[in-house]
């Protein structure tokens, strides 16, 4: 079974920008769940989507948005990307939204100029 | 106070000794602990996952709780280069309305 994909693996933008970015789960995983990792903060949730539904939202700026799709895959995008939006952007599927299992991929490494 | 803290590191020991990681946590709610491993340029990955105090194994992992103390810990028993990687603990309350809770990771390296 084909783990958790996301494109692009890496992408490089300038402040005020936007970006989007891509996240296919696992066959049969209806739940994406969004995280930005960096050094300083560590991995830090951004939200999650069940059946084309946010379910939850961690504390970041309204620049932050995603959304889902009928087929689960799941995309992200920042507007006005500021440098300190530099980060791994990490996605992951589980079956059932919640504290389940969690599949990463193997992220998206964002730098801005 | 951060809601689960958790050395940076690095932590650098002889391949074959036994490793110790560990993970402190503020909130009592808290019920379901997992450790990750994250290799260099990849996503983490599950390695344990836990719902009650005490220990749980598997092979030369073990996953240990003590829910009074707040205290988590991964041990790895006859350590290999292998085992060379970003380890962290994450913890949730078990709602699925709730998010998970992860420590910022500890850089382990295993020195053959």
């Amino acid at each position: 079974k084909a783990g958790v994909t996301q494109t692009p693996r890496y992408l490089i933008k300038t402040r005020g920008q936007q970006v989007t970015l891509s996240c296919s789960p696992i066959s049969g995983h209806r739940s994406v769940s969004w995280y930005q990792q960096t050094p300083g903060q560590g991995l830090q949730f951004l939200f999650e989507y069940f059946s084309e539904t946010q379910r939850n939202k961690g504390n970041f700026p309204g620049r932050f948005s995603g959304r889902q799709f009928s087929n689960s895959r799941s995309e992200m995008n920042v507007s006005t990307l500021e440098l300190g939006d530099s980060a791994l952007y990490l996605c992951a599927s589980s079956l059932l939204p919640g504290a389940d299992t969690q599949y990463f991929g193997p992220g998206t490494r964002l730098t801005v100029l | 106070q951060k809601e689960v803290e958790q050395d940076p590191g690095p932590l650098s020991v002889p391949e074959g000794a036994i490793v110790s990681l560990n993970c402190t946590y503020s909130n009592s709610a808290f019920q379901y602990f997992m450790w990750y491993r994250q290799y260099s340029r990849k996503g983490p990955e599950l390695l344990m996952y836990t719902y009650s105090s005490g220990n749980k194994e598997d092979g030369r992992f073990t996953a240990q709780v003590d829910k009074s103390s707040k205290y988590i810990s991964l041990f790895i028993r006859d350590s290999q280069p292998s085992d060379s990687a970003t380890y962290l603990c994450a913890m949730s309350y078990m709602n699925r309305d709730d998010k998970i809770i992860f420590g910022k990771g500890t850089r382990l390296h295993i020195l053959p």
